[in-house]
């Protein structure tokens, strides 16, 4: 696609449900990160894929939190029993290969609100 | 560790006037340093990255930034802003791994 697409926009979960947001990154865009941005914050990194391997994965804040992406193509990012704290907009980006000197390319993001 | 600091909370500049968005960072090595822009509801938009080479660096819409080894600097400036240059500005440095430190975000006002 044209850009980064994420889904669903917005998701609303009571205190200990489970939630999957969904990201479509651009295609042939090998690099994928995921980022949680809390109200008046900046982004922090939670993990990153280069195609299916999943390289870094320690800003993940707990066990809670599981990522994946088994082709290499769209990526999962798991709540499991979600909490108040893990209310947040939850950015995804992707990047050509050359990560590090690319502009990334991030979708409009998940807004997850716990209640 | 690297780190990112945008030590204003909120600039705010007439339309016409320079703009300025402040950001200092603290890396080990040599920095790769970047701007971004979001808008209410909307994703973090791309303006300009520093990787290396010449220190002022021109990006998307009119912006440009100024690598200062020295000061440990990447300001953010415009020579004349609009009203539509109204968001909130993240500075962000990153390395090899392509993982970003974000600041904490600074919040242009340009009033007409």
């Amino acid at each position: 696609g044209a850009g980064v697409s994420q889904s669903p926009r917005y998701k609303v979960a009571k205190r200990g449900q489970d939630v999957a947001l969904r990201c479509d990154p651009i295609s042939g865009h090998v690099s994928l990160f995921w980022y949680q941005q809390a109200l008046g914050q900046g982004p922090e990194f939670l993990t990153y894929f280069q195609n299916e391997a999943q390289l870094d994965k320690s800003g993940l804040p707990s066990d809670r939190f599981f990522a994946e992406r088994p082709e290499g193509s769209v990526s999962t990012l798991k709540i499991q029993r979600t909490q108040q704290e893990d209310s947040a907009v939850y950015l995804c980006a992707s990047s050509l290969p050359l990560t590090g000197t690319g502009g990334y390319t991030f979708g409009s993001g998940t807004r997850l609100t716990v209640v | 560790a690297q780190s990112v600091a945008q030590p204003e909370d909120q600039v705010n500049v007439a339309e016409g006037n320079p703009l300025t968005v402040k950001c200092t960072y603290s890396v080990s090595g040599n920095p790769y340093l970047f701007w971004y822009v979001q808008y209410p509801n909307r994703g973090l938009q791309f303006l300009l990255k520093y990787i290396t080479g010449d220190n002022l660096v021109k990006g998307s819409y009119g912006f440009e930034a100024e690598f200062n080894k020295s000061q440990t600097s990447f300001h953010l400036k415009k020579p004349s802003a609009l009203v539509s240059d109204s968001a909130l500005y993240f500075c962000a440095v990153g390395g090899g791994t392509g993982k970003l430190i974000f600041g904490q975000g600074t919040t242009l006002q340009v009033k007409p």
